[in-house]
């Protein structure tokens, strides 16, 4: 397909259990991000990859949250240890270039922390 | 502090009218806007934005307004169709010079259009 796919598309964890999210973003696109929604909120962003160099981390919640992006173009979000709070829809969105445009998101990662 | 407000969380229009939907931002160095559609089970698709240098851009049934000495925009959709029926997310970015496309998103109005 030709726009941002996201797996698994539901996930659930008990608390206490790791978690990888994937996104596959569109083909040449430079820009990835990653955003958590929580229920009646907006997406709240989280990390921001250029190419492989992840390039703003500012939004990531805490250390259990890692993010890579090792040959700039599929990305994964590890969540560590997960607590309760942790349970949203984990969006992830890519551009094709580096400045003001918009973003294709994916369907996005719906975890649940038992 | 949310830096981006949408404060009606719905709305509701008959269909054929004019359906618009309001936005506020507190960060003076927001300079470019989007809207963002979003179905059920879908992620948020773009409709359409408007750079701080604009006070209006218009795209068919669409038109964003930009008031910056308010920082106050609006969506303006007319005439209004049943399938606009979704909730309708506002965000804005800074400087390409800082944090290059990172957006900060409202909270979304829900838009029911009623046949």
């Amino acid at each position: 397909g030709a726009g941002v796919s996201q797996s698994p598309r539901y996930k659930v964890a008990k608390r206490g259990q790791d978690v990888a999210l994937r996104c596959d973003p569109i083909s040449g696109h430079v820009s990835l991000f990653w955003y958590q929604q929580a229920l009646g909120q907006g997406p709240e962003f989280l990390t921001y990859f250029q190419n492989e160099a992840q390039l703003d981390k500012s939004g990531l919640p805490s250390d259990r949250f890692f993010a890579e992006r090792p040959e700039g173009s599929v990305s994964t979000l590890k969540i560590q240890r997960t607590q309760q709070e942790d349970s949203a829809v984990y969006l992830c969105a890519s551009s094709p270039g580096r400045g003001h445009e918009k973003l294709f998101f994916g369907s996005g990662t719906q975890l649940s922390v038992l | 502090d949310q830096q981006v407000k949408q404060n009606s969380p719905s709305l509701s229009v008959q269909e054929g009218r004019i359906s618009i939907l309001n936005c506020d931002y507190t960060n003076s160095m927001f300079d470019y806007f989007l809207w963002y559609k979003k179905y059920p089970a879908e992620g948020p698709t773009f409709l359409i934005s408007i750079s701080s240098i604009k006070d209006k851009n218009e795209d068919g049934r669409f038109t964003v307004f930009l008031n910056k000495s308010a920082k106050h925009l609006s969506l303006h959709i007319v005439p209004s169709q049943p399938g606009d029926s979704a909730v309708y997310f506002c965000a804005a970015s800074g400087s390409p010079n800082t944090n290059a496309g990172k957006s900060t998103f409202g909270d979304g109005t829900t838009l029911t259009v009623k046949p």
